[in-house]
């Protein structure tokens, strides 16, 4: 089945506590991206890339990581997570421009 | 700077009722629009896309329209279910990014 993967679904840590979530597409897509949504801000793009080894940032970078060794993978991380980053995570991927995207099924994350 | 407006931001309608959702955006450039529907806590599923130079697109209860020059969107759906209970999206593609709306919350009472 064709779909973008994340893990965890639910992950509770400590303020700068270096976490990974990871990102996994199995469509052979050249785009993948990072979203996160809160209440009242909805959804906001974190990062992106193009393809392997290209990435740029996008509206709300800060304090976010990435990286794109693999094609498929795509993981964020977080050096060190704070509680304003607490909020609910997307992956999503597209074969590129013109093309719609598909998106994991999401990670909440809570930083306390 | 692009923005996407979505209206209403929630509706309530009897099953069996058909209903529009409407999404607008300030900047025409977009390589296409997309809508997501979206259940409480749950990720987001793509219901159509439309390309740019598309007019517009059909799934089952679901058409969607497109007006460029307008800047705006809707999203059609016949005949309402309660299980069509959820928040709906749009969103535009601006040149790798999404920009999304705020979304329309849409109840279904049986």
């Amino acid at each position: 089945e064709a779909q973008v993967t994340q893990n965890p679904r639910y992950l509770i840590t400590v303020t700068g506590k270096k976490l990974t979530v990871t990102c996994s597409q199995n469509m052979n897509h050249e785009y993948m991206s990072w979203y996160r949504q809160d209440p009242g801000l909805g959804l906001r793009q974190i990062y992106y890339s193009m393809n392997v080894e290209v990435t740029d940032k996008g509206d709300v970078p800060e304090g976010y990581k990435v990286s794109r060794k693999e094609k498929r993978n795509f993981p964020l991380i977080l050096e060190s997570p704070s509680p304003n980053q607490t909020s609910l995570y997307f992956c999503a991927s597209s074969p590129g421009m013109t093309y719609g995207y598909t998106f994991g099924s999401g990670t909440r994350l809570t930083v306390v | 700077k692009q923005e996407v407006t979505q209206i209403p931001a929630a509706l309530s309608v009897p099953e069996g009722e058909n209903l529009v959702l409407n999404c607008s955006f300030t900047d025409s450039a977009i390589y296409n629009l997309q809508w997501f529907r979206q259940d409480p806590g749950k990720g987001l599923t793509s219901l159509l896309l439309i390309q740019s130079s598309q007019r517009e697109q059909t799934s089952g209860r679901l058409n969607a329209s497109l007006d460029k020059s307008s800047g705006r969107s809707t999203l059609y759906i016949a005949a309402s279910q309660p299980g069509d209970s959820a928040t709906y999206l749009c969103a535009v593609d601006s040149s790798y990014k999404l920009i999304f709306g705020s979304g329309t919350r849409l109840l279904v009472r049986p």
